[in-house]
């Protein structure tokens, strides 16, 4: 079965610092890579994925990550960090199930940006 | 930007009860999805549906749940027989296709409490 790791409950930066938010997958095949972010009371909101391509992905609100196939990681990084972006994220891995695509979240990790 | 839409916002209900959670996916889309997640914990997956049938299920989807697809725009949850441990948010995703290469849009959720 597919699985991520988010091995930090918790990450906390200066805003206008860079911030980095881990993932590391496991996957059989070539491996379809989420994130996404949830605010307070919200839903989940998809910031960018991974599927081919570029290892550097870009996404929302000037979220990137990097793709490391021989690391299996995932990372959400962000080169500048505002105090809006303080939410809660999940790295997510597509996962075939009877040939329909769902997703299999990590258990996420809360970013706290200090002003 | 089109949104999937979920009612309501806050479910509460007594044990042994059954409760009807709504969604309206986004118009276009074809591939609908139920994910909970448990207060502090990950999202789970639940259940896919695809041309008005279950596509795949959970261990967690067992007989108390079902979903149906009513009319053109409703896509439902209904719990039949409540327990204190379904007590969580549930979220609806959309999804345009099921390879994965289209991201799943999610709801705000509805937060579910059994009493």
């Amino acid at each position: 079965a597919q699985s991520v790791a988010q091995p930090e409950d918790q990450v906390n930066v200066a805003e206008g610092n860079p911030l980095t938010v881990k993932c590391t997958y496991s996957v059989s095949g070539n491996p379809y890579l989420f994130w996404y972010v949830q605010y307070p009371n919200r839903g989940l909101q998809f910031l960018l994925k991974y599927i081919t391509g570029d290892n550097l992905v870009k996404g929302s609100y000037g979220f990137e990550a990097e793709f490391n196939k021989s690391q299996t990681s995932f990372h959400l990084k962000k080169p500048s960090a505002l105090v809006s972006d303080s939410a809660l994220y999940f790295c997510a891995v597509r996962d075939i199930r009877a040939g329909y695509s769902t997703l299999t979240f990590g258990k996420g990790t809360m970013l706290l940006v200090s002003p | 930007e089109p949104e999937v839409t979920q009612t309501p916002s806050h479910q509460v209900t007594q044990m042994g009860q059954e409760v009807i959670l709504r969604c309206v996916p986004i118009s276009n889309h074809l591939y609908f999805y139920w994910y909970r997640q448990i207060l502090g914990q990950k999202v789970e997956f639940l259940v896919s549906f695809y041309n008005n049938e279950i596509s795949e299920k959970s261990e967690i989807f067992d007989d108390q749940f079902s979903v149906e697809r009513p009319d053109g725009s409703n896509f439902t949850l209904k719990i039949r027989s409540t327990k204190l441990e379904d007590s969580a948010m549930y979220f609806c995703a959309s999804s345009e296709d099921q390879v994965g290469n289209q991201p799943q849009h999610f709801g705000d959720g509805t937060r579910l409490s059994i009493l």
